[in-house]
C-alpha cells in the first residue's frame, strides 16, 4: 500500500460548475478525514467518517458540499455550484482507530491533496 | 473554539538550530503534533508528544511542552537545507477521541546555505 491517494491532483473549473474529488485511504484505516487548506493557512477540518458513517461536519461545510464513503473504503467530496471562494487545496487523511486502546497516537496520514481553482 | 497560533516565518543558516513556537488554547488534547509540509506535497507527521510529558527527543528533533502556558516548541538541531518547509503544530481536542486535529497557520522555515 502506497499511502493515501487523491484524484484529481488539480482541477480548474468555472464558477457554477460541480466538481468531485476522490480519496483512497490506506487500506484497513477505518477513519477518513477531509480538510481544506487555503494559501497561507493551516488545514481546516471539514468532515470525517468512521467506516461508512459520517460522524462530524464542520460549519465550513455548506449545503453545497457533500461527502460520502459508501462502503467504508474510498470517499468522494462533491462541491456543487462552485464559487471562487471554494478555491483551495482539499486534503484527505486516514487513520486507524483502535477504539480508545492504549498506545493509539491518533496519527493522520495525509494524501497530497486536490487543488481546486474556480475561475 | 480551539485556536492554535504560530509565527509565520523563520530564517536560519545551515548548521544552526531552529526553534519553531506554537501556542494553543485547547487543554484536552492527549497528544500534540508537529507536521511538515514540503512544496506541492501533503502533510507528513514529524513527531508528537504525549500531554503528560515535558520533553521528547527524536534524533535532531526536540519537542518541549509547557502545559501551564499552553506552549509547544520544536527544535531542529543542525538544520539542513532539506528542512526548508512549512511546519504545522496541531492539537487533538476531546483528548483525541475523534483524531480530529486543529492546525496552526504554519511556520515557513527557510534555511540559508
Amino acid at each position: 500500500d502506497t499511502g493515501v491517494s487523491q484524484d484529481p491532483r488539480h482541477k480548474i473549473t468555472k464558477r457554477g460548475q460541480n466538481v468531485t474529488f476522490r480519496c483512497d485511504p490506506i487500506s484497513e484505516h477505518n477513519r477518513l478525514y477531509w480538510y481544506r487548506q487555503t494559501l497561507g493557512q493551516g488545514p481546516e477540518f471539514l468532515t470525517y467518517f468512521q467506516n461508512e458513517a459520517q460522524l462530524e461536519k464542520s460549519r465550513l461545510l455548506s449545503d453545497r458540499f457533500s461527502a460520502e464513503r459508501p462502503k467504508g473504503s474510498f470517499s468522494t467530496l462533491e462541491i456543487q455550484r462552485t464559487e471562487q471562494g471554494d478555491s483551495a487545496m482539499y486534503l484527505c487523511a486516514s487513520s486507524y482507530d483502535r477504539g480508545g486502546l492504549a498506545g493509539a497516537t491518533g496519527e493522520l496520514f495525509f494524501g497530497e491533496g486536490s487543488r481546486l481553482t474556480v475561475l | 473554539g480551539e485556536d492554535v497560533e504560530q509565527s509565520l516565518f523563520l530564517s536560519v543558516r545551515e548548521g544552526d538550530s531552529s526553534v519553531i513556537n506554537c501556542t494553543y488554547t485547547d487543554s484536552s488534547s492527549t497528544y500534540l503534533y508537529w507536521y511538515k509540509q514540503e512544496p506541492g506535497a501533503g502533510l507528513q507527521l514529524l513527531t508528537y508528544i504525549f500531554s503528560n510529558m515535558d520533553m521528547k527527543q527524536d534524533q535532531r528533533l526536540t519537542v518541549l511542552l509547557n502545559k501551564k502556558d499552553k506552549h509547544l516548541s520544536l527544535r531542529i538541531a543542525d538544520t539542513q537545507t532539506g528542512d526548508s518547509a512549512i511546519y504545522f503544530c496541531a492539537c487533538a481536542p476531546y483528548g483525541g477521541a475523534t483524531n480530529k486535529l486543529i492546525f496552526g497557520t504554519g511556520t515557513l522555515l527557510a534555511v540559508q546555505p
